[in-house]
């Protein structure tokens, strides 16, 4: 069984058009984030959220907002795709917020291009 | 914010040499410091970690270092295989994950 999956894993796209990106765990974890690796494989943090509570909100443009319809799905929707916005995008899930002490468990990612 | 840098950015070693991966972190706050491995296409995997309670903690061949005091931890592989070749990043948190850059490790055999 896949513990955090993300769909598409492949993205390819045309400067400013709308994309989402899905996540969901089955770990039963309370909470869930989104990461970006650029293309020197840097992880950033994006967001986190717990129990559909958005508790981390790093400094990112506002064209990307995430969902969190229940404590096991955290969706990405980015508007207005730029060419920077060109990365792989990583979902992962913990027990709790922790302080962010707790093991994060990743998904396999979506690689979105934007032309 | 926390700030962690790792170093090499790459290391290349021979089969069943060791690797050895520093990193040293800003906030003294911080308390707990994962090391994640990342194959070709995949997402990062937690391989070992620590907290600011322990100076060392070993799994088989890999093992972490944790000096609070320099605020650097490190991390050494030993006896590396073929299956060893990846990035590798460590991590320190505040209240959120910062990772290091990245070490591409590298294992000619």
């Amino acid at each position: 069984d896949t513990a955090v999956s993300q769909t598409p894993k492949y993205l390819v796209t045309q400067m400013g058009n709308d994309k989402s990106i899905k996540c969901e765990q089955n770990l039963g974890h309370d909470t869930m984030y989104w990461y970006k690796q650029d293309s020197k494989k840097f992880l950033k943090i994006m967001f986190s959220y717990n129990n559909k509570e958005l508790i981390i909100n790093e400094t990112v443009p506002n064209r990307f907002s995430p969902k969190s319809p229940d404590k096991a799905h955290l969706n990405l929707h980015i508007n207005s795709l730029e060419l920077g916005d060109s990365a792989v995008y990583f979902c992962a899930s913990s027990h709790t917020s922790g302080a962010g002490t707790d093991t994060q468990y990743f998904g396999p990612g979506t690689r979105l291009t934007v032309l | 914010g926390e700030n962690v840098e790792q170093h090499p950015s790459t290391l290349s070693v021979q089969e069943g040499d060791s690797a050895v991966i520093k990193c040293t972190y800003s906030d003294s706050a911080s308390n707990y410091f994962p090391w994640y491995k990342q194959e070709l296409g995949k997402g990062p995997q937690l391989i070992i970690d620590i907290r600011s309670n322990v100076g060392e903690k070993k799994d088989q061949r890999i093992a972490v270092t944790l000096n609070k005091t320099a605020k650097h931890f490190s991390l050494h592989i030993t006896e590396t295989q073929p299956e060893d070749s990846a990035v590798y990043f460590c991590a320190a948190t505040d209240y959120k994950l910062s990772f290091g850059a990245g070490t591409t490790v590298t294992v000619r055999a």
